[in-house]
């Protein structure tokens, strides 16, 4: 069975400053989707980031980023010049790309705090 | 474009009561995923409907069941409520199986 592991409860990032959030996962399959979203206090969780696992380049959105390391498992992502509005939990999340696998696996979440 | 909503937003229930949540997704979303969200054990996948089917199913106890509507709605029931059903409840859609869920603003569940 998948697994997805986020080791970081809780983080903290210098407004403007740099943060990377961990992510690492279990599976056997070769193909697969991973994800990064954003659930604000209080707000809907909204899809920040993905990325195939096919691909070898790792994807970018505007301030936003993933180092991709499929044979280590690894999918972490890197905000770049925090802003207030950064703060949220953030969930990496597994699909699987195999038909007949529909559903998603997320991890526990990191809590990103940004300090003005 | 209206987003995914999920009816009523908040629910007070005692132990060994039944609830029925509620969940529209976007127009044209065929696929309807539920989660459960608590602060200890993240997101965890209930289930996930498409065109009215079942398509996949989390590792929940039979008390947790749903169903999916022609026009895409979908509905969750949960029977005998335990104090450890207290949560956020999430549902998602999405165009297909494959592509992105946008989510709900989740029902909050609280079971005294």
């Amino acid at each position: 069975a998948q697994t997805v592991t986020q080791s970081q409860p809780e983080m903290s990032v210098q407004e403007a400053e740099t943060v990377t959030l961990s992510c690492t996962y279990d599976t056997s399959e070769s193909d697969y989707y991973l994800f990064w979203y954003k659930q604000p206090p209080s707000r809907q969780m909204i899809l920040v980031i993905r990325q195939e696992a096919y691909k070898q380049q790792n994807a970018t959105e505007n301030r936003f980023s993933v180092n991709f390391q499929k044979a280590a498992k690894s999918f972490s992502l890197k905000i770049s010049d925090s802003q207030l509005g950064d703060a949220a939990m953030y969930f990496c999340a597994y699909r699987s790309a195999t038909s007949g696998t529909y559903k998603y696996i997320f991890g526990t979440g990191t809590r990103l705090k940004v300090l003005a | 474009k209206a987003g995914v909503t999920q009816t009523p937003r908040y629910l007070i229930k005692t132990r060994g009561q039944q609830v029925t949540l509620s969940c529209s997704p976007i127009s044209g979303h065929r696929s309807v995923s539920w989660y459960q969200q608590t602060p200890g054990q993240g997101l965890q996948f209930l289930f996930e409907y498409f065109s009215e089917t079942q398509r996949n199913k989390g590792n929940f106890p039979g008390r947790f069941s749903g169903r999916q509507f022609s026009n895409s709605r979908s509905e969750m029931n949960v029977s005998t409520l335990e104090l450890g059903d207290s949560a956020l409840y999430l549902c998602a859609s999405s165009r297909g199986s494959y592509n992105e869920q946008f989510f709900g603003p989740g029902t909050r569940l609280t079971v005294l």
